[in-house]
């Protein structure tokens, strides 16, 4: 089954405490995006890679890295996270140019 | 850069009323059209997508949008909705070439009354 896996689905940590989001997706897609999806905004993008070795920023990166060893994975980390990168936060892999996204479950993190 | 207005934060309706979300965007060229929907607890699922050809686009549910070019919109309209409908509902667009980010609206959330 065509999927895009994230873990942990609930996270909640302590300020400056290093995390990482992992995803995963299992349909060979070149594109993995990070949103944050916050009440009233809508969704928000973090990072972006268009291949394995290949990231850049999207709107609100700051506070997060972002890494693409393998085609495969896309982890989101938080070095030290604050209260205000608590959220709702969903990985997206694309194939092409013109397809649409496909979603994780969601990861809700909470920063206390 | 583009964006993506949506015009209503929250619409209620009660059952078999027929429903049309708003949305526009601003972009000067070729865009790629998404609505998407998350029912509660749930990830984000693709309604619809419009690229090219037949601006009216038919996708899951019985939801359908229609592009009008000269108004930059994309509205999704449903002529009768289910309580099963109650979500939250985004419309996004990217840049119709190359690669580019997708930017969403900030979201419907539509309340179905039964």
């Amino acid at each position: 089954e065509a999927q895009v896996t994230q873990n942990p689905r609930y996270l909640i940590t302590v300020t400056g405490k290093k995390l990482t989001v992992t995803c995963s997706q299992n349909m060979n897609h070149e594109y993995m995006s990070w949103y944050r999806q916050d009440p009233g905004l809508g969704l928000r993008q973090i990072y972006y890679s268009m291949n394995v070795e290949v990231t850049d920023k999207g709107d609100v990166p700051e506070g997060y890295k972002v890494s693409r060893k393998e085609k495969r994975n896309f982890p989101l980390i938080l070095e030290s996270p604050s209260p205000n990168q608590t959220s709702l936060y969903f990985c997206a892999s694309t194939h092409g140019t013109n397809t649409e996204a496909f979603f994780g479950q969601g990861t809700r993190l909470t920063v206390v | 850069a583009q964006s993506v207005s949506q015009h209503n934060h929250h619409v209620i309706l009660s059952e078999a009323a027929s429903l049309e979300l708003g949305c526009n965007y601003s972009y000067g060229g070729t865009v790629n059209l998404f609505w998407y929907v998350q029912y509660p607890g749930q990830h984000l699922q693709l309604l619809l997508k419009y690229f090219s050809g037949d601006p009216l686009v038919k996708g899951i549910k019985g939801f359908e949008a229609e592009f009008i070019k000269s108004k930059f919109s994309f509205n999704l309209r449903k002529p009768s909705v289910q309580w099963s409908d109650t979500a939250e509902y985004f419309c996004a667009v990217n840049a119709g070439s190359g690669y580019s980010t997708l930017t969403f609206g900030k979201g419907t959330m539509l309340l179905v009354s039964p």
